[in-house]
Formats: C-alpha cells, sequence, structure tokens
C-alpha cells in the first residue's frame, strides 16, 4: 500500500525559510523510474507543480521558482525535503507531496493528503 | 513556458454529457501528453485521464479524453453526469522539465 505524507511548520514568518518532508511508504525511491514531486494549492486556487526529484538523484524545479527551492531525498528513511526560502504571504498554501513511476510523462498516481503552510507574522 | 487555459466553471444536469476545454498557450498540444485529475472539496485530486485519453482502472468509461491540434486543446468528457461527478477538474501536460496544470475547472452537476 503506497502512502505519503507531508510534514512541516504549519505558520511561517515572511522572509523565513519553510523546510517540508515528505514520508511515504510502499514504494523505494531507489527503484528505477520512481519520481516524488512537490506541489501546491493556495486557498481556492489552482494547483502548481513545484519540484521533482528521481531516483537516480535528477532534480527539476518550476522556473518560475527554482531560485528558492531545494528538493533532496534521503532513501534510507523514505523521505523527500523540500526547502523554500523567502517566504512571502502569497506563498501561503496547501502543500502536497506526490508520486509518479514509470515514464517521464507518468501521472501523479498517489497523493498526500497536503498539510496547509500560513505564511504570516 | 506554456500555460493551460480552462474555463472557470460549467454546470450540467445529471445524466447529460459535458466537455471541458484546456487550451495550450505556446508550442502543440499534440507534442506531450495532457493528464486529467479531479479533486473532490477537502481531497487530493485523483487521476481520470492519462497519455491525452487512457482511463486508469476503477474510472468509469464515463470518463474520456481527446486532443484536437486544430484548436491546440485538449478536452475531458463526461457523460451520464452523475451528482457524485461534481468537482475541480485539472489538466496538466508537461515539457522538457516543467509540469504544467491549468487553472482548473469547477464542474456543477444541478
Amino acid at each position: 500500500q503506497v502512502t505519503l505524507k507531508e510534514s512541516g511548520p504549519a505558520l511561517v514568518k515572511p522572509t523565513q525559510t519553510l523546510t517540508l518532508t515528505c514520508t511515504f511508504s510502499g514504494f523505494s525511491l531507489s527503484t528505477s523510474g520512481m519520481r516524488v514531486s512537490w506541489i501546491r494549492q493556495p486557498p481556492g486556487k489552482a494547483l502548481e507543480w513545484l519540484a521533482r526529484i528521481d531516483w537516480d538523484d535528477d532534480k527539476f524545479y518550476s522556473t518560475s521558482l527554482k531560485t528558492r527551492l531545494t528538493i533532496s531525498k534521503d532513501t534510507s528513511k523514505n523521505q523527500v525535503v523540500l526547502t523554500m526560502t523567502n517566504m512571502d504571504p502569497v506563498d501561503t498554501a496547501t502543500y502536497y507531496c506526490a508520486r509518479s513511476y514509470g515514464s517521464w510523462y507518468s501521472d501523479f498516481d498517489y497523493w498526500g493528503q497536503g498539510t496547509l503552510v500560513t505564511v504570516s507574522s | 513556458n506554456f500555460m493551460l487555459a480552462q474555463p472557470h466553471s460549467v454546470s450540467e444536469s445529471p445524466g447529460k454529457t459535458v466537455t471541458i476545454s484546456c487550451t495550450r498557450s505556446s508550442g502543440s498540444i499534440a507534442s506531450n501528453y495532457v493528464l486529467w485529475y479531479q479533486q473532490r472539496p477537502g481531497s487530493s485530486p485523483t487521476t481520470v485521464i492519462y497519455e491525452d485519453n487512457q482511463r486508469p482502472s476503477g474510472v468509469p468509461d464515463r470518463f474520456s479524453g481527446s486532443i484536437d491540434s486544430s484548436s491546440n486543446s485538449a478536452s475531458l468528457t463526461i457523460s451520464g453526469l452523475k451528482t457524485e461527478d461534481e468537482a475541480d477538474y485539472y489538466c496538466q501536460s508537461y515539457d522538457t522539465s516543467n509540469w504544467v496544470f491549468g487553472g482548473g475547472t469547477k464542474l456543477t452537476v444541478l
């Protein structure tokens, strides 16, 4: 059974750095073709893809946010970590991690429940 | 980077058919697969269409996907609408290193 769960602070102040952890089970990120992405959704708004890390440690970032994002993995702990620097109130959103497996264009077939992060002083 | 444009909302009656469009701003819609996700309130998204027109197991055949190169758009069609289909629907595609979601369409079944 594949599960993913996001964890991190519910509230961060403007200019702070956000660190989110995705802890998963039911698959290994060392398996060829396995990938984990971070996706966010501001309240009442659309989904926005942020970053992806692949089984071979390839990393991809949203063009608009790449200067603020870092994604990493700890295969032994079954975790993927996303850091986002210089947080702003517009970054208030539910942050999801999601798995994709197989082809470059495979769907996000399993999602975490999401974690709401509010940016406010 | 390209964008995917969707209508903000659509509504239709139970039993009818509705089509949601997704128009790619630049680059050919046919050059990269389009996927569709359903998101019910308070829940994470689930895939209803992948690779333009393929349904994951468990998704009823009332859901279908297509692409139209002449309008550079993709479409999600839901036939025999049920109240349980009421949700937000997002198209998604990609290029060499970016994954892009459309703005989402709220489907109301009334």
